[in-house]
């Protein structure tokens, strides 16, 4: 049953467009995060939120930027994407910061030509 | 940082065998160690965890192993069914340190009729 809800699913742009993911979770949780995923399957965090507040930045080139309205929502823009931004990125959320279980959306993969 | 190192890419088992996939962590401060599943096409979703104050924690088919001194857990399936065909990840994560989870790279499990 899926309470993590991402949109869009899939994308294909060209390098140096924009592209946003946005992600929505129903379950009432304080901190939400998005993870990339890539061809390896490989997974990394790029940043969480809690309660609207940035909380964990890692080291991701500048033309990603994080976007939360409220606590349900956390949106990820890219500016000028590049051919290795081409992956899926992940949205979860967790009750809270203390490292419980993750809720994981269904994904957005984005191709980057 | 927290690095996890997932020793098997894949393995192949028949149906009604089973099944042990190992990790290793670096962070003896690490405290929390999830599993995840990924289908083909699907998004992650939760399966087991275990935490550093117990070495043993069972699920119907699924017991985590967590041995500190050797910074080593597993996660052993029983029975294996088709549908426990995925890839499995495992992480880590300190308490206190924003859910930062450090995911291995993933260990993809066929489980043969």
């Amino acid at each position: 049953e899926t309470a993590v809800f991402q949109t869009p699913n899939y994308h294909v742009t060209q390098v140096g467009n924009e592209v946003s993911f946005n992600c929505k979770q129903t379950l009432g949780h304080d901190t939400m995060y998005w993870y990339k995923q890539d061809s390896k399957k490989l997974l990394k965090i790029m940043f969480s939120y809690n309660n609207k507040q940035l909380i964990v930045n890692e080291t991701v080139p500048r033309r990603f930027s994080p976007q939360s309205s409220d606590k349900a929502h956390l949106n990820l823009r890219i500016k000028s994407v590049e051919p290795e931004d081409s992956a899926v990125y992940l949205c979860a959320s967790s009750t809270d910061i203390s490292g419980n279980t993750l809720y994981f959306g269904e994904g957005s993969r984005l191709i980057v030509v | 940082g927290e690095k996890v190192e997932q020793h098997e890419s894949t393995l192949s088992v028949r149906e009604g065998d089973s099944a042990v996939i190992n990790c290793t962590y670096t962070d003896t401060a690490s405290s929390y160690f999830p599993w995840y599943k990924q289908e083909a096409g699907k998004s992650l979703h939760f399966v087991i965890d275990i935490r550093s104050n117990v070495d043993r924690k069972q699920s119907q088919r699924l017991t985590v192993l967590l041995d500190k001194k050797a910074k080593r857990f597993s996660l052993h399936i029983t029975a294996t069914q088709p549908e426990d065909s995925a890839i499995y990840f495992c992480a880590a994560s300190g308490q206190g340190t924003g859910s930062k989870l450090s995911f291995g790279k993933g260990a993809k499990l066929t489980v043969s009729p």
